[in-house]
């Protein structure tokens, strides 16, 4: 079982709505990541938390936006998505370093309508 | 030329049967390497580390050949629960914020009786 935990696992929301995707690890990891992987896809990363600090952003459009409240939670707001936003959003976390292995949240199956 | 390529599969192999999948990575400079499996649906979840040196577990042994930039898995006497989508990884390096996971479009694997 992963100890990455991620909530919702489905979430439906309209394109005007304005939700959060959760994510939470209490592995002492120090480095966060969201990946969105369409499907028949790889993972593509979108943002690294680094030390609770935005450490990359993978030119994300704004419509999404992290957020990292302490060292274990990892949010994702999304507000005014499109429907080609629709995808499996990963939630990860590891020491950050070269060598250590990363581990992944079930993730949240989101479908923009 | 994209960072890891893999093989594109699928492959469908009997009961048994030994697969092999290849990879190749463009960054030199890469320190780390690993498999990872997806079922689908599912998030992705660490098969194996890969070194230098070699290792196996079980019936699954990666190589990695540094000069070459090479990755291999190799998967004797397949079962059934062996399907899945393959997925080489590169962990990547951003310049001093290291850590970040980049994958290969994954090969996938079906395994018949």
């Amino acid at each position: 079982d992963t100890e990455v935990t991620q909530t919702p696992k489905h979430l439906v929301m309209g394109m005007t709505n304005k939700k959060s995707l959760k994510c939470e690890q209490h592995m002492g990891h120090r480095a966060m990541y969201w990946y969105k992987q369409k499907a028949k896809k790889p993972p593509e990363l979108m943002f690294v938390y680094s030390y609770e600090k935005l450490s990359i952003n993978e030119s994300v459009p704004s419509r999404f936006s992290p957020e990292c409240p302490n060292s274990s939670l990892l949010n994702l707001h999304l507000h005014a998505l499109q429907p080609e936003d629709s995808a499996l959003y990963l939630c990860a976390s590891g020491q950050g370093s070269s060598g250590n292995t990363i581990y992944f949240g079930e993730g949240s199956w989101l479908t923009v309508v | 030329r994209k960072e890891v390529e893999q093989d594109p599969g699928p492959f469908n192999v009997p009961e048994g049967a030994t697969v092999a999948f290849n990879c190749t990575y463009s960054n030199s400079a890469s320190q780390s390497f690993f498999w990872y499996r997806q079922d689908c649906r599912k998030e992705p979840k660490l098969l194996m580390s890969v070194y230098s040196s070699g290792n196996e577990d079980g019936r699954f042994t990666a190589q990695l050949n540094r000069a070459s930039q090479y990755i291999s898995l190799l998967i004797r006497d397949s079962k059934l629960s062996d399907s899945a989508t393959y997925l080489c990884v590169v962990m990547g390096d951003y310049g001093g914020s290291q850590g970040n996971l980049i994958f290969g479009k994954g090969t996938k694997l079906s395994v018949k009786p």
